[in-house]
């Protein structure tokens, strides 16, 4: 079966400094992996996904991820914070043809501060 | 219309009651996805439908639960003798096919007293 390990509940990072979000994934065969973000009041966005090829995903609002797979890891980073990235952050993996049957990671709340 | 559309927003019921939770996919989408999402917990797969069929009810928690979609459009998910653990935000997606970006609703939250 998939899973998503997310380790980080909470982190805290000054708007500006740099981003790192871990997510580490189990999954018997070339996994289809996705982060998403989701805002209060917002439903579920996807920020970008990997399902082959070039393991450096770019994806939108400046965020990107690294899949590596001899560490079962996609972990998110982005470079400079805004005040507006402040929300949950979900890694999730599917199987079967990419979106079908997603599981998804505990999620990582991003608090921003000045 | 521009989103997956959920109504309500908000479901108060009693425990033991039947509720019924509606979601309006973005037209022409074929594939739609039932979530749940439990406070403080990632959303938890229940149910898969391409067009009319549910190609994957595997997430579905028991036989108290149950969904449709009759005409391959609006979707409805059914909640028979609610219980208090069944208290969560529910969560819709709709894609044009199975490979493509699922795009979510913003849920209906249900709480059972």
């Amino acid at each position: 079966a998939q899973s998503v390990t997310q380790p980080d509940i909470h982190i805290t990072v000054s708007e500006g400094a740099s981003l790192e979000l871990r997510c580490n994934y189990s999954y018997g065969a070339t996994p289809y992996l996705f982060w998403y973000v989701q805002s209060p009041g917002q439903g579920l966005q996807l920020l970008l996904k990997y399902f082959s090829g070039d393991t450096l995903v770019q994806g939108i609002k400046g965020f990107e991820a690294e899949f590596k797979r001899s560490q079962s890891s996609f972990n998110l980073r982005k470079p400079s914070v805004h005040w507006s990235d402040a929300a949950e952050y979900f890694c999730a993996v599917g199987a079967r043809g990419g979106y079908q049957k997603v599981t998804f990671g505990t999620g990582t709340k991003l608090q921003v501060i000045p | 219309g521009a989103g997956v559309s959920q109504t309500p927003s908000n479901k108060v019921t009693e425990k033991g009651k039947y509720v019924e939770l509606r979601c309006d996919p973005i037209s022409g989408h074929t594939a739609l996805y039932w979530y749940r999402q439990s406070l403080g917990q990632g959303p938890e797969f229940l149910i898969y439908f391409q067009g009319t069929g549910a190609a994957d009810d595997s997430g579905l928690p028991n036989d108290r639960f149950f969904a449709v979609r009759p005409e391959g459009s609006v979707s409805t998910l059914k909640i028979q003798r609610t219980e208090r653990g069944d208290s969560a935000m529910y969560l819709c997606a709709s894609s044009p096919g199975s490979n493509t970006e699922a795009f979510f609703g913003q849920g209906t939250r249900l709480t059972v007293v």
